[in-house]
């Protein structure tokens, strides 16, 4: 079946650090993938997005590659801030319900 | 454009009470969702609306839970009675039609309503 796997946090980096959150997923066909972000106190904000193999996902300084060879979907950023500090979700579309990951807390000190 | 609200913002309820949240999606948007996030999860989806219809409430405590989505456009969902293990954040989103849209399968959420049951 469908299933999403993130690195387990908390993340815990010194700002301007370089940023990678691991994401791989197992599904059948040709989905879309999703990296989604949850400031505390707030909901889901959908970060970056791919729906093809090889695409790129892009926002905030963020990047995601879709790479259907390694079943991936790594969330990086070169150059992390304080306001970054949040809860990244990755997730994958197969249809038009989403799958989600646990979850990955990042917590950036000054 | 006007994202999807969610009221009220924070609960706090005895075991044993009722409660209900309300929703209102995204103007456009034929699918609405309800999502259950207990802390430190991911969201667990609890029923799918596609316009007034149910696609799936397969994860929906049905004995406890309620939800519906009159004339296709608000929606709210109940717990009756709510039990401690019903604390979490209930979370609405909604996407557009993805049987005619191009854009694929992107929701969009509201702040959340976090519901404490003491």
């Amino acid at each position: 079946g469908n299933s999403v796997t993130q690195m387990e946090g908390p993340v815990t980096l010194s700002e301007e650090a370089f940023l990678t959150i691991n994401c791989t997923y197992t599904a059948t066909g040709y989905p879309s993938l999703f990296w989604y972000v949850q400031y505390p106190g707030e909901g889901l904000q959908l970060l970056l997005k791919a729906t093809k193999a090889d695409d790129k996902g892009s926002n905030k300084g963020f990047e995601a590659t879709y790479r259907k060879e390694t079943t991936s979907f790594h969330l990086e950023k070169g150059s992390v801030q304080v306001s970054d500090s949040a809860v990244y979700f990755c997730a994958l579309g197969p249809n038009y319900q989403l799958i989600w990951g646990a979850g990955t807390k990042l917590i950036i000190k000054p | 454009e006007a994202g999807v609200a969610q009221s009220p913002r924070y609960k706090i309820i005895e075991k044993r009470q009722s409660v209900a949240f309300w929703c209102n999606p995204i103007s456009g948007h034929a699918t609405l969702y309800w999502y259950q996030q207990i802390l430190g999860q991911g969201p667990k989806l609890l029923i799918q609306f596609q316009n007034n219809g149910v696609v799936d409430d397969s994860q929906l405590p049905k004995d406890r839970f309620s939800a519906e989505r009159l004339k296709g456009v608000d929606s709210t969902l109940k717990i009756q009675p709510a039990k401690l293990e019903d604390s979490a954040v209930y979370l609405c989103a909604s996407s557009l039609d993805p049987t005619t849209s191009a854009i694929s399968y992107e929701q969009y959420f509201g702040p959340g309503t976090r519901l404490t049951v003491t």
